[in-house]
């Protein structure tokens, strides 16, 4: 059974603070995603990567970074959190041969 | 780059009635087309996906149709029932590697009793 984990459901930061969102999968997937999620917009890609250390740019990754220094790790960084930062989180992983894409529970971020 | 329309955003139908769900996309690449529900407070989670080799796949209640000429694909729910209550999401992508999913707004499907 597939599992992804997010390390936080909720978080409340400050304008300005730096954030960590970090997303763990035990299949030893390839693949691993982050997607922001808000009412009425849908899932939007913000990064990806395909292999450890490796990383590409999605459709919004204006103001975010990501790390991976292990397979089984992906981490979102907001560097300056920001009001229009506010939203749901989801982490999503893949394996090289398959399309599905697992999704784990979200972290609703707040940005005060 | 990819765009996914979805259609309607709001669908309410009575139980055992059937759910259409439509989807456009425009990348002529895409060629992986799944559709995930999400219910209140959780992930989404994969109901079902169709890959452009092929026009329609079924599984119990729930059937996609793919039309590649017409750049739209459909989500079929018959018999609903009140646990069908969520949202759903179509979704495109090229397909194979790491290519990231391109989804549509979403569709907020209410089953009445």
């Amino acid at each position: 059974d597939v599992k992804v984990t997010q390390s936080s459901r909720y978080l409340v930061k400050r304008t300005g603070e730096k954030v960590f969102l970090e997303c763990v999968q035990d299949m030893d997937h390839e693949n691993m995603f982050w997607y922001r999620q808000d009412p009425g917009l849908g899932l939007r890609l913000i990064y990806f990567s395909y292999d450890v250390k490796m990383k590409e740019k999605g459709d919004i990754p204006e103001g975010y970074s990501v790390s991976r220094e292990k397979k089984e790790r992906f981490s979102l960084i907001l560097e300056s959190a920001s009001t229009n930062q506010t939203s749901m989180y989801l982490c999503a992983s893949k394996g090289h041969m398959g399309e599905t894409q697992y999704f784990g529970p979200g972290t609703r971020l707040l940005v005060l | 780059g990819e765009n996914v329309e979805q259609h309607p955003s709001t669908l309410s139908v009575q139980e055992g009635d059937s759910a259409v769900i439509k989807c456009t996309y425009s990348d002529s690449a895409s060629n992986y087309f799944p559709w995930y529900k999400q219910e209140l407070g959780k992930r989404p989670q994969l109901i079902i996906d169709i890959r452009s080799n092929v026009g329609e796949k079924k599984d119990q209640r729930i059937a996609v149709t793919l039309n590649k000429t017409a750049k739209h694909f459909s989500l079929h729910i018959t018999e609903t029932q009140p646990e069908d209550s969520a949202v759903y999401f179509c979704a495109a992508s090229r397909g194979g590697g790491a290519d990231g999913l391109t989804f549509g707004k979403g569709t907020h499907l209410i089953i009445q009793p």
